[in-house]
């Protein structure tokens, strides 16, 4: 059974940074592209960042890049979001999603698959 | 960045209608499209990928169609469990972009 389990969030100030974490179980976590989105209190979906199964490829939203960086440690089974300069508008919902097309060098023309249940990132002073 | 565009916003329908989404893509995206439905609180659920392509577990009466730049999903005879927001998504190309979301009510 797929599993991905979010950690990491909380209230942090303006300008901050937080490390979000999603561990993975049930499926081969190297062959899977993965992504974080995101969805703002009462607002709709919107994607953040993907990163492939293997070699890292990477692709973010213009409204985070250069602030946040997706990893993944295939060692470990995790997915990590590293949030720097937080603004106030980046408070929301944020899911770890995992492709489903197991491909592990794409993340063109992949799906989204199946969702954690998410972790609330709140920036406020 | 590819515009998804969803209507109605809200729809209020009784059990065994039959309901139709229409998403809009403000360019062409073949069939690179999906469709999610979430509950409050909930994590959203992969219903259709590939534009008309049932995810496994997810019950018939849910469809999808369309291509290129307008896509429908139907409910053929809505049940008291389809309450909820569906959006649809097109990763055509980056960034993934997600219509604003129709919220389904059971009169």
């Amino acid at each position: 059974e797929v599993q991905l389990l979010e950690s990491g969030g909380g209230l942090v100030q303006p300008g901050g940074s937080l490390r979000l974490a999603c561990t993975a179980s049930g499926f081969s976590f190297s062959s899977y592209a993965m992504s974080w989105v995101r969805q703002a209190p009462g607002k709709g979906l919107e994607w953040v960042s993907t990163i492939s199964g293997t070699f890292d490829v990477t692709h973010h939203a213009d409204s985070v890049k250069g602030r946040f960086t997706i990893s993944k440690d295939n060692s470990k089974n995790t997915l990590f979001l590293q949030m720097n300069s937080l603004r106030a508008e980046d408070t929301a919902v944020y899911y770890c999603v995992k492709t489903r097309m197991k491909d592990p060098f794409t993340t063109f023309r992949v799906e989204p698959g199946y969702w954690g249940p998410g972790t609330l990132v709140t920036v406020s002073s | 960045d590819i515009q998804m565009t969803q209507s109605p916003s809200t729809l209020s329908a009784s059990v065994g209608d039959r309901v139709t989404i229409t998403c809009r893509a403000s360019q062409t995206i073949s069939s690179y499209l999906a469709w999610y439905q979430q509950k409050p609180g909930k994590a959203p659920h992969l219903l259709i990928y590939k534009a008309s392509s049932l995810e496994s577990g997810v019950p018939s009466r849910f469809s999808g169609s369309g291509s290129g730049t307008e896509f429908t999903l139907t409910i053929s005879s809505l049940q008291p469990d389809d309450f909820g927001t569906y959006y649809c998504q097109q990763y055509n190309d980056y960034p993934w972009t997600f219509g604003q979301g129709t919220k389904v009510e059971i009169k």
